[in-house]
């Protein structure tokens, strides 16, 4: 079945670092591609999506890109800040299957550190 | 500007005792979900509405029901809460095309923490 896979956390990073948090799938069919955002204590959130292969969603300074060969959607940012501590959620929705199935990775704690 | 609203933010419950979830929308979207959410965790779909069609998730406790009786609003019901339903519990919303393909995002409520006794 469809399935998301993330590095494990939790992360920790210095203020301006590189960010790269790694995401495959297993997928059947095409699927849509996103990474959502949960701040402390809030709802999940929309970071940036990516709908085919090869095409790159971004947001914010982060980014993604479909790669469809290495069944892959790692998640970058080339500078972070203390406001991006959060838990990133990897996720995929299938155009081949029913419509309703949104599957997440299990997330991937990030914290910045002045 | 809140959109998806849900009540309440923290919800205490005592061992057994029914207790309702609620969710509200004001983006007249079709889909409803509820999302249970343990600490560390991935959200987990519990179940669905699209439109007045409920859709349970296999996996999906049997005490735990769903009401959605217009658009707007959608309630969880947990029958008898037990010390594993202690979650976060994340409504969401989003609006399907016809022909059922969902390739836009999830619209998220900030949630209701449940804490059972």
């Amino acid at each position: 079945g469809n399935s998301v896979t993330q590095m494990e956390g939790p992360v920790t990073l210095s203020e301006e670092a590189f960010l790269t948090i790694n995401c495959t799938y297993t997928a059947t069919g095409y699927p849509s591609l996103f990474w959502y955002v949960q701040y402390p204590g809030e709802g999940l959130q929309l970071l940036l999506k990516a709908t085919k292969a090869d095409d790159k969603g971004s947001n914010k300074g982060f980014e993604a890109t479909y790669r469809k060969e290495t069944t892959s959607f790692h998640l970058e940012k080339g500078s972070v800040q203390v406001s991006d501590s959060a838990v990133y959620f990897c996720a995929l929705t299938s155009t081949k299957t029913s419509y309703d199935k949104v599957i997440f990775g299990p997330g991937t704690s990030l914290s910045v550190i002045p | 500007d809140a959109m998806v609203i849900q009540n309440p933010r923290y919800q205490v419950t005592q061992f057994g005792k029914p207790v309702t979830l609620s969710c509200s929308q004001t983006l007249n979207h079709n889909v409803m979900y509820w999302y249970q959410q343990k600490s560390s965790q991935a959200p987990k779909l519990l179940f669905h509405y699209y439109d007045k069609d409920f859709n349970n998730e296999a996996d999906t406790p049997d005490n735990f029901q769903s009401r959605r009786p217009n658009t707007s609003f959608c309630f969880l019901d947990i029958r008898s809460p037990g010390l594993g339903d202690a979650a976060m519990y994340l409504c969401a919303t989003s609006r399907v095309s016809f022909g059922g393909h969902l390739n836009e995002k999830l619209f998220f409520g900030s949630g209701t923490q449940l804490s059972v006794l």
